[in-house]
């Protein structure tokens, strides 16, 4: 299966701050998604992106498919923006394991 | 109700108890699945059921034990569990494999 790597593995901000988070893959992947997990365990899915750019209000991601990464925008962060950051990937086929990384363990600071 | 919901979120059983979790999506997805989130570690793909029928079981011990009556629910029963059972079980749905993934807010399991 496909490794996904994360980096960095920990980060703290202060409130306002911006940050880049990456996303590595060992394959071609399909299926590349972001996922942000706050202090109470809810997975929440914030980007689907297989390829390209897609923006969500202070949040934005980009996927370069060809050089197999993916990397994940946080403007003017907030304290709420706390918790971990996931992203996962599938090499397709009937195979429907989505791989995870570790995370990025972001804390803001207000 | 939206999303896909979980019961219970929190679980403390005894290593001799029999418990069921729950899952249920209204989204209309026809696929569900089972992960494990043990401390430290990534998340762990359990099952996956497709259309109803198992498509993947991720060499699983058989005290972890699936049930899809149906596109819309999905059951982990558990039995005869270890202390290192302990963990979040996360529940998910997706359209397809290649759909985006939307995730239960997970039951927090115990195990003593």
């Amino acid at each position: 299966g496909i490794q996904v790597e994360q980096s960095p593995p920990d980060l703290i901000l202060q409130e306002g701050a911006n940050s880049t988070l990456r996303c590595n893959f060992s394959d071609s992947v399909n299926n590349l998604q972001w996922f942000h997990q706050n202090p109470w365990g809810q997975l929440i899915n914030l980007f689907y992106i297989p390829s390209g750019t897609k923006q969500n209000g202070r949040l934005s991601a980009t996927t370069v498919a060809t050089e197999r990464y993916s990397l994940l925008y946080i403007s003017s962060s907030q304290t709420t923006d706390s918790g971990v950051y996931f992203c996962a990937g599938y090499s397709g086929g009937s195979n429907y394991k989505l791989t995870f990384g570790k995370g990025t363990l972001l804390t803001v600071n207000p | 109700e939206t999303g896909v919901t979980q019961t219970p979120r929190h679980l403390v059983m005894g290593m001799t108890n029999k418990k069921s979790l729950k899952c249920e999506q209204h989204l209309g997805h026809n696929a569900m699945y089972w992960y494990k989130q043990s401390a430290k570690k990534p998340l762990e793909l359990m099952f996956v059921y497709s259309l109803e029928e198992r498509v993947e079981n991720n060499s699983v011990p058989s005290r972890f034990s699936p049930e899809c009556p149906n596109s819309s629910h999905l059951f982990l029963h558990l039995h005869t569990l270890q202390p290192e059972d302990s963990a979040l079980y996360l529940c998910a749905s997706s359209q397809g494999a290649s759909g985006g993934y939307t995730f239960g807010s997970g039951t927090r399991l115990t195990v003593v």
